[in-house]
């Protein structure tokens, strides 16, 4: 079974700059999950999709982070404009529809902002 | 709002010691509680799942136990190796759908 695939791996861009990461999920997954992961700390959920509806964006910073789910299979994740803040590791996970499923991961986009 | 707290100091031990990380939460008792594994460049990896209704659950070297009247969950690994080294993150539900993760306990074994 192929996993969770993202690209690209790694990206540097200035600040105030725009980027944008891919993700596509395990074949059959309903579920999405963008989550931003900070050196030191736990992934912070950014945004879920349920097929392409979204179940929950409310760490979403809106004025400038969009993301959308055409067709409910591939995503994208998009920074305009970049900040300083925004350097980190950004992961793409995947999950079946359920009460409790278990997440998995892509590789993740190291992201740096200078 | 629900908080996890993991030790944030990195754990080093002995090959062959059985490795104990500790989670806890702040407010109400989640329905479950996951452990994930994430290596250095890598993705989380699910390990294992423990419900409200259950003392402790096995796999293979690993044993998750969960205490409703501490808040908390330990995570042990036994008969510890070097290749066992990485990234410990506990996850629980913070509303219906979605999860939120400790920052993760680091584990060296050493030879």
């Amino acid at each position: 079974e192929a996993g969770v695939a993202q690209s690209p791996r790694y990206k540097i861009i200035e600040k105030r700059q725009s980027v944008a990461f891919w993700c596509n999920p395990i074949s059959g997954h309903a579920t999405l999950y963008w989550y931003q992961q900070i050196l030191g700390q736990g992934p912070k959920l950014l945004i879920q999709f349920q097929n392409n509806g979204v179940v929950d964006d409310s760490q979403l910073p809106k004025d400038r982070f969009s993301a959308e789910r055409l067709k409910g299979v591939d995503s994208t994740l998009k920074i305009q404009p970049a900040k300083l803040e925004d350097s980190a590791v950004y992961l793409c996970a995947s999950s079946l529809v359920g009460e409790i499923e278990e997440q998995y991961f892509g590789p993740g986009t190291r992201l740096t902002v200078t | 709002s629900q908080k996890i707290e993991q030790n944030s100091e990195a754990l080093n031990i002995q090959e062959g010691k059985t490795a104990t990380l500790t989670c806890n939460y702040t407010n109400y008792s989640p329905a479950y509680l996951q452990w994930y594994r994430q290596d250095p460049g890598r993705g989380p990896v699910f390990l294992l799942l423990i419900r409200e209704n259950e003392k402790e659950k096995r796999k293979e070297r690993l044993k998750v136990t969960f205490d409703t009247t501490l808040k908390q969950s330990l995570f042990h690994i036994t008969a510890s190796q070097p290749a066992d080294s990485a990234t410990y993150l506990c996850a629980l539900p913070s509303s219906a759908s979605k999860i939120i993760f400790g920052s993760g306990t680091r584990l060296s074994i050493r030879p």
